[in-house]
């Protein structure tokens, strides 16, 4: 009956090589998110979905780029990994805002 | 954009005592202030929330507070207990589906 999930939990990888997160909420919330939370814990958004339109798009090195199947899917796909890309990864959803976002358990992703 | 600062980025209190946590923002605009709390290895969720025609809103030993003049808000912790430690994050949004957050606060509460 999990909300929102992701998949996987963690990551580990090699610089240079290409991974996917996936996210899925069952809350049937029209909105989506991507946040990055760094070292220090400080939390920024980086895309927002209403209904499988981006509607945000921070500045995001276009190695990220997510993809909506559908309005409960939002999966995060990034090329060429970088050490600064590791961070955890959390995906949220709501309804149209601004309301509650409800988060995902995040994805701790680890850069070699 | 939005600027939200929040203080104190750490704060220790014994148990059962208060806990004051701070945020100020810069646009007038904004009009929506959800806290979060964010356990360990969790994701954050969301504990109160309060909209730009409300002062203040309460939820058992949780409170919010806001001064739209001064353009800023407050989250009120009473009788705080071991399990209340975590990180509390502020945020602010002028609508739609932009949210902007503080730093963080890291709440250690001391049995």
């Amino acid at each position: 009956d999990t909300a929102v999930s992701q998949t996987p939990k963690y990551l580990v990888t090699q610089m240079g090589n290409d991974k996917s997160i996936k996210c899925e909420q069952n809350l049937g919330h029209d909105t989506m998110y991507w946040y990055k939370q760094d070292s220090k814990k400080f939390l920024k958004i980086m895309f927002s979905y209403n209904n499988k339109e981006l509607i945000i798009n921070e500045t995001v090195p276009n190695r990220f780029s997510p993809k909506s199947p559908d309005k409960a899917h939002l999966n995060l796909h990034i090329n060429s990994l970088e050490l600064g890309d590791s961070a955890v990864y959390f995906c949220a959803s709501s309804r149209r805002g601004p309301e509650t976002q409800y988060f995902g358990p995040g994805t701790r992703l680890l850069v070699l | 954009g939005e600027n939200v600062e929040q203080h104190p980025s750490t704060l220790s209190v014994q148990e059962g005592d208060s806990a004051v946590i701070k945020c100020t923002y810069s646009d007038s605009a904004s009009n929506y202030f959800p806290w979060y709390k964010q356990e360990l290895g969790k994701g954050p969720q969301l504990i109160i929330d309060i909209r730009s025609n409300v002062g203040e809103k309460k939820d058992q030993r949780i409170a919010v507070t806001l001064n739209k003049t001064a353009k800023h808000f407050s989250l009120h912790i009473t009788e705080t207990q071991p399990e209340d430690s975590a990180v509390y994050f502020c945020a602010a949004s002028i609508g739609g589906n932009q949210f902007y957050f503080g730093t963080g606060t890291s709440l250690t509460v001391i049995p």
